[in-house]
């Protein structure tokens, strides 16, 4: 029962770095969603995937990239980190027959320094 | 856009009651979630409410009202374990069913 798996679970950074976040699922879902969540705000959408080779931007999609290559995974990149994007991402995936309800993975927490 | 407000932190006692309600000012809404959010820890999915009433889920209950743009969780009987974050989230459904705007969170602080 493995669900939404995120890799890696921490991470620290320094200003102008690059990384990669991994989300895979296993539940054959068509939609899969980044949020990033900081103290006192809500979670917030920063990209999107409805389907394999397609991507969308959220809410706060600046200073970061996606790529849906495979419909299991979502990656999300960071090209050149600042201390801003220091938060906890969440990657999350729902499928058509779910009534939207999302499915998180466990959540990853990136320092940039 | 959105605007969702819910209050930051509510205590109770362990065997009570505590409701948390939920203010949204929203164009093309489409339903309404409650997750709840241990520390360190994923959301998890408790309710959802598309129509004008109350679902009721075990000791968890939601009621929505789309003309008032509100919504409260209900949390009876309340345990220790029930200490966590609740996020209230909205949807426009259709092909953003997973695009949730979510408010900030209610911290529920249990006391023994």
């Amino acid at each position: 029962n493995a669900g939404v798996t995120q890799t890696p679970k921490f991470r620290v950074l320094k200003t102008g770095q690059s990384m990669t976040l991994l989300c895979a699922q296993d539940m054959n879902h068509e939609y899969m969603y980044w949020y990033r969540q900081d103290p006192g705000m809500g979670l917030r959408l920063i990209h999107y995937s409805v389907g394999e080779g397609t991507t969308a931007k959220g809410e706060v999609p600046d200073g970061y990239n996606v790529s849906r290559l495979k419909k299991q995974n979502f990656l999300l990149g960071l090209e050149s980190a600042a201390p801003s994007q220091t938060s906890v991402y969440f990657c999350a995936s729902t499928g058509t027959g779910n009534t939207g309800e999302l499915f998180f993975g466990e959540g990853s927490r990136l320092t940039v320094l | 856009g959105q605007n969702i407000d819910q209050p930051t932190e509510m205590t109770a006692t362990e065997g009570a009651i505590v409701q948390i309600n939920c203010t949204y000012q929203t164009s093309g809404f489409n339903g309404l979630f409650w997750y709840q959010q241990h520390a360190g820890e994923a959301p998890t999915f408790l309710s959802y409410n598309v129509l004008d009433g109350l679902e009721e889920k075990g000791r968890f209950s939601s009621f929505l009202s789309r003309s008032k743009g509100y919504s409260y969780l209900l949390l009876k009987e309340l345990q220790m374990k029930d200490s966590a974050s609740y996020l209230c989230a909205v949807t426009r459904g259709g092909d953003s069913w997973g695009k949730l705007q979510f408010g900030a969170g209610t911290q529920v602080v249990v006391t023994p």
